[in-house]
C-alpha cells in the first residue's frame, strides 16, 4: 500500500540532546512537509521541500534542520537549540501537479506522527 | 503564523443530529480544505473547495465558501459516533505548496 511512514511513533529525549524523526513515502511525491502540533491546538510549519536537494524554512524553523538527499526520504533532526520539543510531529506529502489530481491542488497526505518528549 | 480562525472550538452532539464548524481566514486564497484528524493520529483529507466556488457536497460532507466575508463552513449532517474527532481547515494561497492550518475544532458524537 503506498503512503507515508513515520518513525519512531514516541521518542523521549534528554536535554541537550539532538534527535532524527524520520519520514518515507512511497507516493512518488515531489513534496514533502514538516510540522508541529502542540496540545489542542493547529499545526505550524516547520519545513518543507519541492524538490530534492532543496528546501525552505516554514513558520518556525528555528531549532530544526532537515535534508532531502532522496526523493522518499525527509528526516527532521531536532536539535539542542530548540527550547520547547515536546510535541506531536507530523510529516506530509503532496500530489505532483501535473500527475492526476486537482489542477493547482495541495491536497496533503500526512503520516501518522511522531510524539515527542523532552525528558 | 496562523492564517485560520475556527470556531467553536469544541463542540458536543448527539448521533442523528448535524454539526456545523466555521473557518474564517485573513487573507486571499486559492483553494481550501478540510482535514480530519482522530486522536493522535495523522490527518485526512476530507474535501476541497476553490476560491471560485460557493458550495460543494461530498457524501454526508457540505462545504460553503464566502470569499467576501472570508469564511468557510463545514457541515456534516446525521452525524455518527464514528465522526468523533478534530477538524482543520486549512487555506492554500500559492505559496510553494504551503498550507495553512487552522487550530481545530473538537468533535463529539454521543451514541
Amino acid at each position: 500500500d503506498g503512503g507515508i511512514t513515520q518513525s519512531p511513533k514516541y521518542l523521549f529525549r534528554k536535554e541537550g540532546q539532538n534527535v532524527t524523526l524520520s519520514c518515507e513515502q512511497n507516493l512518488n511525491h515531489d513534496a514533502m512537509y514538516w510540522y508541529r502540533q502542540d496540545p489542542g491546538q493547529g499545526l505550524r510549519l516547520i519545513y518543507y521541500s519541492q524538490i530534492v536537494n532543496d528546501f525552505q524554512k516554514g513558520d518556525i524553523a528555528e531549532g530544526y534542520s532537515v535534508s532531502r538527499e532522496k526523493k522518499e526520504s525527509f528526516p527532521l533532526t531536532v536539535t539542542s537549540a530548540q527550547k520547547n520539543p515536546t510535541a506531536f510531529y507530523l510529516c506530509a506529502s503532496r500530489a505532483n501537479r501535473d500527475r492526476g489530481g486537482p489542477s493547482g491542488a495541495n491536497v496533503l497526505t500526512f503520516g501518522a506522527g511522531s510524539r515527542l518528549t523532552v525528558l | 503564523s496562523q492564517q485560520g480562525e475556527e470556531d467553536p472550538q469544541a463542540l458536543s452532539i448527539q448521533e442523528g443530529e448535524n454539526a456545523t464548524m466555521n473557518c474564517s481566514y485573513k487573507t486571499s486564497i486559492n483553494n481550501l480544505q478540510w482535514y480530519r484528524q482522530n486522536s493522535g493520529r495523522g490527518l485526512v483529507h476530507l474535501i476541497l473547495i476553490r476560491s471560485n466556488e460557493r458550495e460543494k457536497h461530498s457524501g454526508r460532507l457540505r462545504v460553503t465558501l464566502d470569499t467576501s466575508k472570508k469564511s468557510s463552513s463545514l457541515l456534516i449532517t446525521a452525524s455518527r459516533a464514528a465522526d468523533t474527532a478534530s477538524y482543520f481547515c486549512a487555506t492554500d494561497r500559492g505559496e510553494g505548496g504551503k498550507l495553512i492550518f487552522g487550530q481545530g475544532t473538537e468533535l463529539s458524537v454521543k451514541p
